[in-house]
């Protein structure tokens, strides 16, 4: 069965530093890679999405970016982190369907 | 561009009472509806998709959900709730998108059971 992954759970980190979140998928090959960013009141805002190793695109211009080394491997990062980059941030995958099956989520407190 | 309205952002209700969650999207196409759940502490969970046929999808946990196309609707049910209900709902419309699925979800039903 599939699984997905991410880490850390819980993040702090001061404004001005750089972030690195990491998802992994296992148990299917060629994933659709997604980065969601969940706040209250406001549902799942998509930030990227990705179809293939090195293929991303951003639906949202702003201060993160996203990178796919390897085939279930989806990273998203920032360079300098600000404090409106807080948030609780969700990795989702999907295959030959279109439901999309997420992973536990990183809890990101930028101070 | 495609949106999806839940209007009721915070219901609360007591055990055995019947629940319904609207969920209202735009666009005019033929459309895959979801309703996904996220229990307190746990992963954002799939609980029912409709994509065609009858327009009364049944998911787990009793939960069933009714596409009316006309309206523009796609209304979550139960007939009566439990306290393991409490959690937020989230609606989403799904379209196939380039190769992948360009999804747009609702702000999110935040549901409190009182026992």
């Amino acid at each position: 069965s599939q699984t997905i992954h991410q880490w850390p759970a819980t993040l702090v980190q001061p404004v001005g530093s750089p972030l690195s979140l990491e998802c992994t998928v296992e148990g299917t090959s060629n994933p659709n890679l997604y980065w969601y960013r969940q706040a209250a009141g406001r549902g799942l805002q998509l930030l990227f999405y990705s179809v293939g190793i090195g293929q991303i695109s951003s639906e949202v211009p702003q201060n993160l970016s996203a990178s796919r080394p390897q085939d279930r491997q989806f990273i998203l990062s920032s360079k300098k982190l600000l404090l409106s980059d807080s948030g609780f941030y969700l990795c989702a995958w999907s295959g030959g369907v279109y439901e999309q099956y997420f992973g536990p989520g990183t809890r990101l407190t930028v101070t | 561009a495609q949106s999806v309205s839940q209007h009721n952002h915070h219901v609360i209700l007591s055990e055995a009472a019947s629940l319904e969650l609207g969920c209202n999207y735009s666009y005019g196409g033929t459309v895959n509806l979801f309703w996904y759940v996220q229990y307190p502490g746990q992963h954002l969970q799939l609980l029912l998709k409709y994509f065609s046929g009858d327009p009364l999808v049944k998911g787990i946990k009793g939960f069933e959900a009714e596409f009316i196309k006309s309206k523009f609707s796609f209304n979550l049910r139960k007939p009566s709730v439990q306290w393991s209900d409490t959690a937020e709902y989230f609606c989403a419309v799904i379209l196939p998108y380039g190769g992948y699925q360009k999804v747009t979800f609702g702000t999110g039903t935040k549901l409190q059971v009182i026992p």
